[in-house]
């Protein structure tokens, strides 16, 4: 596709459940991150792939977070046991790997926890 | 804790006249900064950015401007536009190579027909 895509564009879900989100990134873009933005605020940085190297995961906020990704693909961030306090949006961006290329977000995935 | 933020939550302008949106920062280890601007249900799109090794940078009908000393950003606009109506975001960017940036809590820009 033209942009990042991402899936779903709204989850409800009850405390307790797993959720799976997904991004689909623009295609040959090496770089993808995953942000989650609350309620009138700014973006927390979650992990970020490049390639084939290991994944930064220094944002994630606990162990209940884990996020894959497929080669220079998809993603898929999961959270299990969800909790009140993850209701956010949750963004995914993808970039190339040349110098000062910008990130492009999807439109996000509104997940709301009852 | 080392943090970006913003003056204002919200700002109206008369549609015409110019804006200026504020940021500080308190990481003088960044080195690369950037403005985005956010629509309704709409992921955060790239405005402009910025290199430590500047003070002032142009784009169309845009302007930043980087104050070291202070520690301060700023997001010029020339002209608002109706379309220019969102939350604008400052980021700012430690680990040159990547885009881990963290972000400023957003001003909400209102354009006034």
């Amino acid at each position: 596709g033209a942009g990042v895509s991402q899936s779903p564009s709204n989850k409800v879900t009850e405390k307790g459940k797993d959720v799976e989100l997904r991004c689909d990134p623009i295609s040959g873009h090496t770089a993808l991150y995953w942000y989650r933005q609350r309620l009138g605020q700014g973006l927390e940085f979650l992990i970020y792939f490049q390639g084939n190297s290991a994944p930064d995961k220094s944002g994630l906020p606990s162990d209940r977070f884990s996020a894959e990704r497929t080669g220079e693909s998809v993603s898929t961030l999961t959270i299990q046991r969800t909790q009140q306090e993850d209701s956010a949006v949750y963004l995914c961006a993808s970039s190339s790997d040349r110098a000062d290329e910008k990130l492009f977000f999807g439109s996000g995935t509104q997940l709301s926890v009852l | 804790g080392e943090s970006v933020g913003l003056h204002l939550p919200t700002l109206s302008v008369q549609e015409g006249d110019n804006s200026i949106i504020n940021c500080a920062y308190s990481n003088s280890a960044s080195d690369y900064f950037i403005w985005y601007k956010q629509e309704s249900g709409k992921g955060p799109q790239f405005i402009i950015d910025i290199r430590s090794n500047m003070d002032k940078r142009q784009g169309q009908r845009v302007t930043v401007l980087l104050n070291k000393t202070v520690k301060h950003l700023s997001l010029q606009i020339a002209a608002t536009q109706p379309g220019d109506s969102a939350v604008y975001f400052c980021a700012e960017n430690k680990d040159f190579g990547n885009e881990k940036l963290t972000f400023g809590t957003g001003t909400r820009l209102t354009i006034i027909p």
